[in-house]
């Protein structure tokens, strides 16, 4: 079963806009939750964390929200860069198995110049 | 410094043989994962290696698939009698010490094709 879902798998925004990515998980044992960023032919790279203890982190143009409640977590980009277009993964990490991460299946977002 | 790197970037197989997807980390970096990307699909954890514990092999889909680290450094993921289901991204990652909050760093992967 999957326990990190990303339900829209492509989004696109206009340039300068605001793009909110989503994510919702099934398993009260993750406690830390990531964002990663993969262009074609490249691997992941890192671009934002959130431990369960907060429900906000920012970053520059990057905001990650947790709703523990709700077993959700967004990704916000304000503002949209035609750079920010690739795959956007969601992550997360249970409280006892290392840097272990579950993935989930992915958000192409596209933003359009 | 160097990244993540991984050889070979491609492999074509055909069913049934072995093959080896061979991961490099990033000197100095304790711990190393595996993970897949089969078409269409999110990333796929398969085993994890933290300095000299046991491996978290909880993700390994079959008795086909084995991994190794030797020396602390250089991993091999070895898939035996492999099957077309098998085609996917391989992707091995590194982090400093292997605690969930380290950035994993990936190398570009090895794209398996099985005929």
């Amino acid at each position: 079963d999957q326990q990190v879902k990303q339900n829209s798998p492509s989004l696109s925004v206009q340039e300068g806009r605001i793009s909110i990515l989503n994510c919702d998980y099934t398993n009260s044992m993750f406690d830390y939750f990531l964002w990663y960023k993969k262009y074609p032919a490249e691997g992941p790279t890192f671009l934002i964390s959130i431990s369960s203890i907060k429900d906000k982190n920012e970053d520059g143009r990057f905001t990650v929200f947790l709703n523990k409640s709700a077993k959700h977590l967004s990704l916000h980009i304000v503002p949209s860069q035609p750079g920010d277009s690739a795959v956007y993964f969601c992550a997360a990490a249970y409280y006892n198995q290392g840097g272990k991460l579950i993935f989930g299946q992915g958000t192409e977002l596209s933003v359009k110049p | 410094g160097a990244g993540v790197s991984q050889s070979p970037s491609n492999k074509v197989t055909e069913k049934g043989k072995d093959v080896e997807l061979r991961c490099d980390p990033i000197s100095g970096h304790t711990a190393l994962y595996w993970y897949r990307q089969s078409l269409g699909q999110g990333l796929e954890f398969l085993i994890y290696f933290q300095g000299n514990s046991a491996p978290d092999k909880s993700g390994l889909p079959s008795d086909r698939f084995s991994a190794e680290r030797t020396g602390g450094s250089v991993s091999t993921l070895t898939i035996q009698r492999t099957q077309q289901e098998d085609s996917a991204v391989y992707l091995c990652a590194s982090s400093l010490s292997g605690h969930r909050s380290d950035t994993q760093y990936f190398g570009p992967g090895t794209r398996l094709t099985v005929l």
